[in-house]
């Protein structure tokens, strides 16, 4: 099966800073790239996804960028504030077979005011 | 329209008994997926569902645990004989047909 993996597992950077979150995955025919955050005791929430045909999405603050050749993505979050402190999940999956993600470990980021 | 709902929210349980995980889906979802995350980790596959369908279960233990989705009703992820190896965070989520994945605020199960 699909295996993801996730660095780095802790992250701390002063309020102003950018983060970067990157993951790698094993089964090159995952064609779909969530990102989750999870605050303490919260469920887990999509804050950007992308497809295999797509190399980079923006979202205001918050990019990802996809390699499908070297098999990984990132997350990127600039200008951080400290409510971006979280834990954050990459996850891989086939979206046109099955829908069932494959998280990595997390990214417990915290940002220092 | 209501999120997925997830009940109970804390589960207690002794050694040997049984739990019982309930989830509903959105409104218009006709799947659910099942995730464990154990303290201090990621989230873990477990069983993926349609309705009255099982359509991967490769995450799921073997032995003790089962997961239905029936016709009506909520999804249901039964642990038999719990051990305390299986206290945890049990999210489900649901999803139309290859949609988005909304999550449900988990069930908190704590084996004493």
């Amino acid at each position: 099966g699909e295996n993801v993996e996730q660095h780095p597992s802790t992250l701390s950077v002063q309020e102003g800073d950018s983060a970067v979150i990157k993951c790698t995955y094993s089964d090159s025919a995952s064609n779909y790239f969530p990102w989750y955050k999870q605050e303490l005791g919260k469920r887990p929430q999509l804050i950007i996804d992308i497809r295999s045909n797509v190399g980079e999405k923006k979202d205001q603050r918050i990019a990802v960028t996809l390699n499908k050749t070297a098999k990984h993505f990132s997350l990127h979050i600039t200008e951080t504030q400290p409510e971006d402190s979280a834990v954050y999940f990459c996850a891989a999956s086939i979206k046109n077979t099955g829908n069932q993600f494959y998280f990595g470990t997390g990214t417990s980021l915290t940002v220092i005011p | 329209n209501a999120g997925v709902m997830q009940n109970p929210r804390h589960l207690v349980r002794r050694r040997g008994q049984e739990a019982r995980l309930r989830c509903s889906p959105m409104k218009g979802h006709s799947h659910v997926y099942w995730y464990r995350q154990l303290p201090e980790e990621g989230l873990k596959f477990m069983v993926y569902l349609q309705k009255e369908n099982i359509i991967d279960e490769s995450g799921m233990p073997k032995e003790r645990f089962s997961a239905e989705f029936p016709k009506e009703g909520p999804s249901i992820l039964r642990i038999q004989q719990v051990v305390r190896g299986d206290s945890a965070a049990y999210f489900c989520a649901s999803s139309p047909p290859l949609g988005e994945q909304f999550f449900g605020p988990g069930t908190r199960l704590t084996v004493l």
